[in-house]
């Protein structure tokens, strides 16, 4: 039973133009929410977050956005650049992020074509 | 500050065999989870160690074990290996220094092979 869900395997998109990546969630006890990305060869690396009090939170280039009453999230990268190509993961916790145990969705291939 | 390492970075075994992975956290920090990275099922917990203690734990069968030592240094363990064990194995390190979220930081990950 997959509780995050990312359902865009891929997804390519033109240097300097918006990317959005979505995920989708199941258990509403999920009350903090990361985005993870991770380079071939390399682990996964924190990009940004949010909890399930906000609806959005901004990093520079990378926003979350978070719609729980859809129980739904995406995460914006404007402007896209071409070092932004990478696998990306959603991750869900419950206790406010207190905690190791992330659920992580399959996640997303980005490729930012030149 | 050195970040998390994992070793060995690759591996090949066989059906049947056992084998031991191990992961250094960041200096000073004290939490240990280990996760499973295979293409279809993404990332998927395994377990957490804080202070040598398992706290939490994914759904993943017996043969999936681990330890952690005092000086937070933490070692995974899979016995009676099958096909299916086949993945990238991921450990992350975590402060915990109160009651703030403190970030996993991901070491690069050990890649299993079980032929």
């Amino acid at each position: 039973d997959q509780q995050v869900k990312q359902n865009s395997p891929s997804l390519s998109v033109q240097e300097g133009r918006i990317s959005i990546l979505n995920c989708d969630y199941t258990n509403s006890m999920f009350d903090y929410f990361l985005w993870y990305k991770k380079y071939p060869a390399e682990g996964p690396t924190f990009l940004i977050s949010i909890s399930s009090i906000k609806d959005k939170n901004e990093d520079g280039r990378f926003t979350v956005f978070l719609n729980k009453s859809a129980k739904h999230l995406s995460l914006h990268i404007v402007p896209s650049q071409p070092g932004d190509s990478a696998v990306y993961f959603c991750a869900a916790s419950v206790e406010g992020g207190a905690t190791n145990k992330l659920i992580f969705g399959t996640g997303t291939l980005l490729a930012v074509q030149p | 500050k050195a970040g998390v390492t994992q070793t060995p970075r690759y591996l090949i075994k066989t059906r049947g065999q056992q084998v031991t992975l191990s992961c250094s956290p960041i200096s000073g920090h004290r939490s240990v989870s280990w996760y499973q990275q295979t293409p279809g099922q993404g990332l998927q917990f395994l377990f957490e160690y804080f202070s040598e203690t398992q706290r939490n734990k994914g759904n993943f069968p017996g043969r999936f074990s681990g330890r952690q030592f005092s000086n937070s240094r933490s070692e995974m363990n899979v016995s009676t290996l099958e096909l299916g064990d086949s993945a990238l194995y991921l450990c992350a390190s975590r402060q915990i220094i109160g009651t703030g979220v403190e970030t996993q930081y991901f070491g690069p990950g050990t890649r299993l092979l079980v032929l």
